[in-house]
């Protein structure tokens, strides 16, 4: 069963620091992975989706790697900023034919 | 584009009573999901649909909760009865097919609290 963790569960950068999101998950066998934003009340907004076949998708602040053979993931956010602030979900779509969500990275960016 | 709609976006019932979600996907899209989010946690889905029909419902939990999508646009969940660890928020999403490779919207989601 696939697993997807995502780690540090919170993090707190001040305004304009370079950071990056964890996410690593147990089974590489896997059709793409994504990342979300949610912010509070609202529902999810797809930032960034990585093929299988892909090292990495940029747009943007935004740059997201892809290693699949040892099951890890980044996003790096350069030059963050307080709009910044939000939960970031990774998700992989695998060989059950379904999307399994991390528990997020909850991120404050102070002004 | 219109987005993903969802009624109602707050509801608080009491134990073992019945509540049902209403979701309209964006136009066009032939999938529909349906997810459980915990306080905490991330999505977990419940079920999936193409057109109107069910493509994996392995993670419902059949004794009580239960969805359709009749004429393979709206969407309702519903739960009979419901349970103090059924409070969470619930997401549903549209894809214009199913697989891994078409992009999942989503829409506001419904927070349900169960006293």
């Amino acid at each position: 069963k696939q697993e997807v963790t995502q780690i540090p569960a919170a993090l707190s950068v001040p305004e304009g620091e370079n950071l990056v999101l964890n996410c690593s998950f147990t089974d590489s066998a896997i059709y793409n992975l994504q990342w979300f934003r949610q912010d509070p009340g609202k529902g999810l907004t797809s930032l960034l989706l990585i093929q299988s076949s892909q090292r990495e998708q940029t747009s943007g602040r935004l740059n997201a790697s892809l290693d699949k053979s040892s099951g890890r993931s980044t996003l790096y956010i350069a030059a963050s900023q307080p709009g910044d602030s939000a939960t970031y979900l990774c998700a992989v779509w695998g060989n059950n034919n379904d999307m399994r969500f991390g528990a997020g990275t909850r991120l404050t960016v102070k002004p | 584009e219109a987005g993903v709609a969802q009624s109602p976006r707050y509801k608080i019932i009491e134990k073992r009573q019945s509540v049902a979600f209403w979701c309209n996907p964006i136009s066009g899209h032939a999938t529909l999901y349906w997810y459980q989010q915990i306080l905490g946690q991330g999505p977990k889905l419940l079920i999936q649909f193409q057109n109107n029909g069910v493509v994996d419902d392995s993670q419902l939990p059949k004794d009580r909760f239960s969805a359709e999508r009749l004429k393979g646009v709206d969407s309702t969940l519903k739960i009979q009865p419901a349970k103090l660890e059924d409070s969470a928020v619930y997401l549903c999403a549209s894809s214009s097919t199913f697989g891994a490779y078409n992009e999942q919207f989503f829409g506001p989601g419904t927070r349900l609290t169960v006293l």
